[in-house]
């Protein structure tokens, strides 16, 4: 079983609508959780922490469900220059300092 | 701004070839790592490095090694490339244990 699990997608949707991302870690004893988003041939960017209170960053909320271990992104009002890879992360938890990098949710918003 | 720098964006070399992929980070951070990114397979940790001259494994070490004799350049070294080493390799820094981590903008490699 894969360490953090995505759906590749890709998800298209239309400017204006909302769009959400899931994704499921097999690691319990994690502590950090991060979305990061990655443009066609760039490299990863921090978008957002995740907290377990759940923590919103303008037009984005990320939540956090511990005893499901289930990550989630919601993105609303999407925007052309939203479309990007989306990548869970999640730390090693056998290593403070590693991460555990999903394999990435696609989107493309359309006009 | 965190700044992470890497040596080359594209480099070709020939199978066999000794390869040197130098990172540069401009914040002090305590930890480094060394990725490579493959259609379908994400991002996979090669090596990292928590502090100066200290270096772990990370899930794919076969065929590499690094170095880091100062707190600010991790090094990446293909002993002798190979076709399969063929891919994306970006570095990372982050400042602690848990930290947010700061990537470089890539080196695409070449190996025929």
């Amino acid at each position: 079983r894969k360490e953090v699990e995505q759906d590749p997608g890709p998800f298209n949707v239309p400017e204006g609508a909302t769009v959400a991302f899931n994704c499921t870690y097999s690691n319990s004893a994690s502590q950090s959780f991060f979305w990061y988003r990655q443009d066609c041939r760039k490299e990863p960017k921090l978008l957002m922490s995740v907290y377990s209170s759940g923590n919103e960053d303008g037009r984005f909320t990320a939540q956090l469900n511990r005893a499901s271990q289930y990550i989630s992104l919601l993105i609303r009002d999407s925007k052309l220059s939203d479309s990007a890879t989306y990548l869970c992360v999640v730390n090693m938890a056998n290593s403070g300092y590693a991460l555990n990098f999903g394999k990435g949710t696609s989107l493309l918003v359309t006009p | 701004d965190v700044k992470v720098t890497q040596s080359s964006r594209y480099l070709v070399k020939r199978t066999g070839e000794k390869v040197f992929l130098e990172c540069v980070q401009d914040m002090d951070h305590e930890n480094m790592f060394w990725y490579r990114q493959d259609p379908g397979l994400g991002l996979r940790l090669i090596y990292f490095s928590y502090d100066v001259k200290m270096k772990e494994k990370g899930d794919i070490p076969e065929g590499y090694s690094v170095s880091r004799e100062k707190k600010e350049r991790f090094s990446l070294i293909l002993e002798s490339a190979s076709t399969n080493q063929t891919s994306m390799y970006l570095c990372a820094s982050s400042p602690g244990a848990l930290g947010t981590q700061y990537f470089g903008p890539g080196t695409r490699l070449l190996v025929l």
